[in-house]
């Protein structure tokens, strides 16, 4: 999606060391979600956020923390990498400037693939 | 825990045929939809059902849903090889938060 940019694209870091991956969005969504991609578990969120400054836990948040100080940006932070987070991250925006219709579809960035060694 | 699961896992078709693929899920849910990723890129949005809904066209793409059996199937007409990627299924259920769960995918490989 041309409106959500994902920084890095690739990154290899060392078991024990942070780690930040920024998602932009330029959609002026409200709603931003982080989800980790593995073969055989299809997408599981992380977090997400439903406003600045607002965010809560996903399915598999330990282990993982997340900030938004703007609407645009959305940062999940690994604070020690462990070899089990080396994965496929992806950011996605959802819905306009409120909360999102219940047919609104996610729009995703095309993911940062992170290698833990 | 996963709410949508595809199946099959992987198919492999010639140019021309139709391809189908299926997702079960657990709970009730608003609406489903389908996510086309191709490699090493985002996924992309689809064709979104609403729970109300039993059957929804657009293009070469058919969609049905079976809220009694919580299953839905995505056929593509006359594939190509360009449709080639992975296809998901995601549910969105009424939650505050609303994300979308997603299944685990199907491959699907068109041969030229």
């Amino acid at each position: 999606d041309a409106g959500i940019t994902q920084s890095p694209r690739h990154k290899v870091t060392e078991t024990g060391t942070p780690v930040t991956l920024r998602c932009h969005q330029t959609e002026n969504h409200r709603y931003m979600y982080w989800y980790r991609q593995d073969p055989g578990h299809g997408l599981r969120l992380i977090h997400y956020s439903y406003g600045v400054k607002d965010t809560d836990k996903g399915e598999v948040s330990d282990g993982y923390s997340v900030s938004r100080s703007k609407t645009e940006d959305f940062l999940l932070t690994l604070e020690s990498a462990t070899s089990s987070q080396t994965s496929v991250y992806f950011c996605a925006t959802r819905g306009g400037q409120g909360a999102p219709a219940n047919d609104s579809p996610l729009h995703f960035g095309n993911g940062t693939r992170l290698t833990v060694t | 825990s996963q709410q949508g699961e595809e199946d099959p896992q992987a198919l492999s078709i010639q140019e021309g045929e139709n391809a189908t693929m299926n997702c079960s899920y657990k709970t009730s849910i608003n609406n489903l939809q389908w996510y086309r990723q191709n490699s090493g890129r985002g996924l992309v949005h689809l064709i979104l059902i609403r729970s109300n809904e039993r059957e929804k066209h657009s293009g070469r793409l058919r969609v049905t849903l079976d809220t009694s059996k919580k299953s839905s199937s995505l056929l593509i007409t006359a594939s190509r090889a360009a449709d080639t990627a992975s296809y998901f299924c995601a549910t969105d259920t009424d939650t505050g938060r609303r994300a979308l769960t997603f299944g685990s995918g199907t491959r699907l490989q068109v041969q030229p």
